[in-house]
């Protein structure tokens, strides 16, 4: 595709529920990287793939948070038992190459634990 | 450890003045600097970026920025603000050997008519 897409893009659930929010990156990247925003804040970095495999993951706040990406291209991230904390925008980035690249944001899903 | 600092968290501008959006880095090695614009409802978007090379970067949509290793800043400037330059603007740096960036707070740009 032409840019990053995420699905759905705003999500509303009760408090305890399970939830996966998608992102597709843009084709041929190889790093994926997964952040957290919260109003009046920049992203917050939950965890990093690359290709299949995450290579980074201290960003996520605790066992309820878990990203997969099985194939090398669409990841999902799932949170288990939702907290009302847990209600924030989630973006996705993509990169191609190297750290010093461009990454390229989805627009993001937002959200809402009731 | 890198850490980001933007002063400022609202910055008002009439339209045609200088814009100046300050940001502030920590970082052991020799950084990558980035600075990105989110609009409203939308994701983010890269700017410029400075990596290696010159220190005064040339972004889009008029913007650049300067890397001042002794000030250990990255303030982004645009000499004419546009109405629809006003968006938040975040600053990001990755040190030398990581893959994470941290993202400054941001800075909200107001431009009034």
């Amino acid at each position: 595709g032409a840019g990053v897409s995420q699905t759905p893009s705003n999500k509303v659930t009760e408090k305890g529920k399970y939830v996966e929010l998608r992102c597709d990156p843009i084709s041929g990247h190889t790093a994926l990287y997964w952040y957290r925003q919260s109003l009046g804040q920049g992203p917050e970095f939950l965890i990093y793939f690359q290709g299949t495999g995450a290579a980074d993951d201290s960003g996520l706040p605790n066992d309820r948070f878990f990203a997969v990406r099985p194939e090398g291209s669409v990841s999902t991230l799932k949170i288990q038992r939702t907290e009302r904390g847990d209600s924030a925008v989630y973006l996705c980035a993509s990169r191609s190459e190297g750290t010093g690249d461009e990454q390229f944001f989805g627009p993001g899903t937002r959200l809402t634990v009731l | 450890a890198q850490s980001v600092t933007q002063l400022g968290s609202h910055v008002s501008v009439s339209e045609g003045a200088l814009v100046l959006l300050r940001c502030n880095y920590s970082s052991s090695v020799p950084p990558y600097l980035f600075w990105y614009v989110q609009y409203p409802n939308q994701g983010l978007q890269l700017l410029l970026k400075y990596t290696t090379g010159a220190t005064l970067v040339k972004g889009i949509n008029g913007f650049e920025a300067e890397f001042k290793k002794s000030e250990t800043s990255f303030h982004l400037t645009k000499p004419s603000a546009h109405m629809s330059d006003a968006a938040e603007y975040f600053c990001a740096v990755i040190s030398g050997g990581s893959y994470i960036p941290t993202f400054g707070r941001g800075t909200s740009l107001i431009v009034h008519p």
